[in-house]
């Protein structure tokens, strides 16, 4: 059955610094996607990246990366220089895609926030 | 303005009332996700759409229903509403670029259930 979890409930960190957000997924399938998705004190919701599980290439925009492995199931997303506006909730997702079950499963989420 | 609207913004009702929450994507967009995002059961996909088409289920109740109309817009019917329905719907319109999909979220239709 597919799972994501991801340990850290609340993290805090001081402006500037770096911090890494983990994510665990369990799958049975060999092709899935993996969500990453911002949401801000606002409510809105932020979609930031979909990797397929066939790339596993590292993904880098602008402050913002994410590290695929496989080999522990693990999609992690690193904020480099971190910014008060990057104070949110993140939620991590899989989806299995396979033929019309492709449903999307999400984490609880990780609080993150970046003080002054 | 991620030019995915959705109407109402807001709804209060009642148990056992109906409602319909409408999703317009942004132009051209032929995807359309439905999720819900309670305090009990964080954040779900309901269900998506592609073309008119329904393309994947995921955690919809039965006493819920969506529809994507010709024109591409989406509707979100929910019947027979219970307390633990009150929650934010957020719907998203998607486009698919080289294999590279990028999800674009409506602001969220907030439901109150009393």
């Amino acid at each position: 059955a597919q799972k994501v979890t991801q340990a850290q409930t609340e993290i805090s960190v001081v402006e500037k610094e770096d911090v890494t957000l983990d994510c665990v997924y369990e799958t049975r399938d060999t092709t899935y996607y993996l969500f990453w998705y911002k949401q801000p004190p606002s409510g809105e919701l932020v979609f930031l990246i979909r990797r397929n599980s066939f790339d596993e290439q590292n993904e880098i925009s602008g402050r913002y990366s994410w590290n695929f492995q496989k080999s522990t199931s693990s999609f992690n997303f690193t904020i480099t220089a971190s910014q008060v506006v990057d104070s949110a909730v993140y939620f991590c997702a899989l989806s299995e895609a396979t033929d019309r079950d492709d449903k999307i499963i999400f984490g609880k989420g990780t609080r993150l926030h970046i003080l002054p | 303005d991620s030019g995915v609207t959705q109407t109402p913004k807001h709804l209060i009702t009642a148990t056992g009332q109906r409602v319909t929450l409408r999703c317009s994507p942004r132009s051209g967009d032929l995807s359309v996700y439905w999720y819900q995002q309670s305090l009990d059961q964080g954040l779900q996909f309901l269900i998506q759409y592609y073309n008119g088409e329904e393309r994947a289920k995921g955690n919809i109740l039965e006493r819920f229903s969506a529809q994507q109309f010709p024109d591409l817009h989406s509707e979100l019917n929910l019947s027979s509403l219970e307390l633990g329905d009150s929650a934010l719907y957020f719907c998203a319109s998607s486009v698919s670029h080289r294999g590279i999909e990028t999800q674009y979220f409506g602001p969220g239709t907030r439901l109150l259930v009393l």
